[in-house]
């Protein structure tokens, strides 16, 4: 499975844009780029997957760089239930979800 | 907008007893999951369930963890003696199934907190 490097906190301020990094150098060809997020004493919840092209949602957005050895999640707007730990994971063709440590995400009112 | 539910969100027990932990995977969805995340820590996969069997399972599922969907609707997770070590957050998962489980996404429930005293 490959693996991914975030950093472990950023810190925004509200109503401003926040791009959260991920770093997957050993992706392989056919393996998506996820990200979760998980709110305080909440489950994890999904919020965007991508391949190869940059995707939009109602979430978020995530850009994928060129070479697929790193994307970034970005908030357009972060509102204070935007804090949260921001995973980014990597995802074969098998079953398991493999997690690290995530990006503790603080929004400042 | 359906979810995955779980109970109890709360389970207290004494260390060597069985416990079992309740979800109600997500209705038209066929592939269901067990994660568990002790405090602070990362979240741990520990199984997944695919057409009424074990399709993968990680080295922390040993034989004192078994799993089962015991009617169309419920997808449980048995420790059946358990230690101090257990302690954490358990989150079960579902999703549908697609034909490349890669982009496959998969929703949580809430969690069941359990303590082992």
């Amino acid at each position: 499975d490959a693996k991914t490097t975030q950093p472990n906190s950023m810190e925004s301020n509200e109503e401003e844009p926040v791009h959260l990094p991920c770093n997957h150098s050993t992706i392989s060809g056919t393996d998506y780029i996820h990200w979760y997020r998980q709110l305080p004493s909440q489950g994890p919840e999904y919020v965007i997957h991508g391949l190869t092209s940059n995707v939009n949602n109602r979430m978020a957005s995530l850009a994928i760089a060129e070479d697929r050895k790193s994307s970034t999640l970005i908030l357009h707007r972060a509102t204070l239930r935007d804090a949260a730990v921001y995973y980014c994971l990597i995802r074969g063709n098998n079953r398991k979800l493999i997690w690290g440590l995530g990006t503790s995400l603080a929004v400042n009112p | 907008e359906p979810e995955v539910t779980q109970t109890p969100s709360h389970q207290v027990t004494q260390m060597g007893q069985e416990v079992i932990l309740r979800c109600v995977p997500i209705s038209n969805h066929l592939y269901f999951y067990w994660y568990r995340q002790i405090l602070g820590q990362k979240v741990e996969f520990l199984v997944s369930f695919y057409n009424n069997e074990i399709s993968e399972k990680s080295e922390i599922f040993d034989d004192q963890f078994s799993v089962e969907r015991p009617d169309g609707s419920n997808f449980t997770l048995k420790i059946r003696s358990t230690k101090l070590e257990d302690s954490a957050m358990y989150f079960c998962a579902s999703s549908r199934l697609a034909g490349d489980l890669a982009k496959n996404i998969q929703y949580f429930g809430a969690g069941t907190r359990l303590s082992v005293l």
